[in-house]
């Protein structure tokens, strides 16, 4: 079975551009979460989805949004691109929501702006 | 959400049990504790989670105190490719979310 798979991996903008990254998570799964990792902060959660609804957001700025497919992919997208958006982005499935279900994570995307 | 509590780092030699403790004293009766790890710039690895009981897979064990106050997650034969920063993660119990809060883990150095 195919795992989380993020496109792609390496990516390299200019400050103020945008940029859209993806997410296709296990087949079969519903819920797609998204991280922000970088070596001040660590990983800091982004947002999560299920059933293309937003559950569940983290504190960063509007810039930052996501959406969900009806075959449960997902995309974010990060607009005006700041020096301090460069980071490992991490995308994490699985099969539905709760405490008790284990999340699998992608190799992530290495965003870098300059 | 209940925080916890990991050294910053370990070793272990090549072929012995590892040992990570993890103290997470404000845990609630209905949150589940969760280890992952991560090698060098890749995505997290989901390695075993729990309520009370004491778990194990075929890549460690968990071990929850009766309090559930603290566990151990155990590697009983590390090798080289076990090298790398292990997360605790206490996982809220209700609002039905999949967020998980990652501290700073302990990084686990396997020698030779």
């Amino acid at each position: 079975k195919a795992g989380v798979t993020q496109t792609p991996r390496y990516l390299i903008k200019t400050r103020g551009q945008q940029v859209t990254l993806s997410c296709s998570p296990i087949s079969g799964h519903r819920s797609v979460s998204w991280y922000q990792q970088t070596p001040g902060q660590g990983l800091q959660f982004l947002f999560e989805y299920f059933s293309e609804t937003q559950r569940n957001k983290g504190n960063f700025p509007g810039r930052f949004s996501g959406r969900q497919f009806s075959n449960s992919r997902s995309e974010m997208n990060v607009s005006t691109l700041e020096l301090g958006d460069s980071a490992l982005y991490l995308c994490a499935s699985s099969s539905r929501t709760g405490a008790n279900t284990e999340a699998f994570f992608g190799q992530g995307t290495r965003l870098t702006v300059v | 959400d209940a925080k916890t509590t990991q050294p910053t780092s370990m070793d272990c030699a090549e072929g012995r049990a590892a040992n990570l403790p993890c103290n997470h004293s404000t845990i609630s009766g209905n949150e589940y504790v969760y280890w992952y790890r991560q090698i060098h710039s890749q995505g997290p690895q989901y390695i075993i989670h729990g309520l009370k009981n004491n778990e194990t897979n075929e890549m460690a064990s968990l071990i929850i105190t009766e309090d559930r106050k603290s566990s151990t997650l155990i590697l009983p034969h590390a090798t080289l490719r076990d090298t790398a920063v292990y997360y605790c993660i206490v996982r809220p119990g209700s609002g039905n979310t999949g967020k998980l809060i990652f501290g700073q883990g302990t990084t686990l150095q396997v020698k030779p």
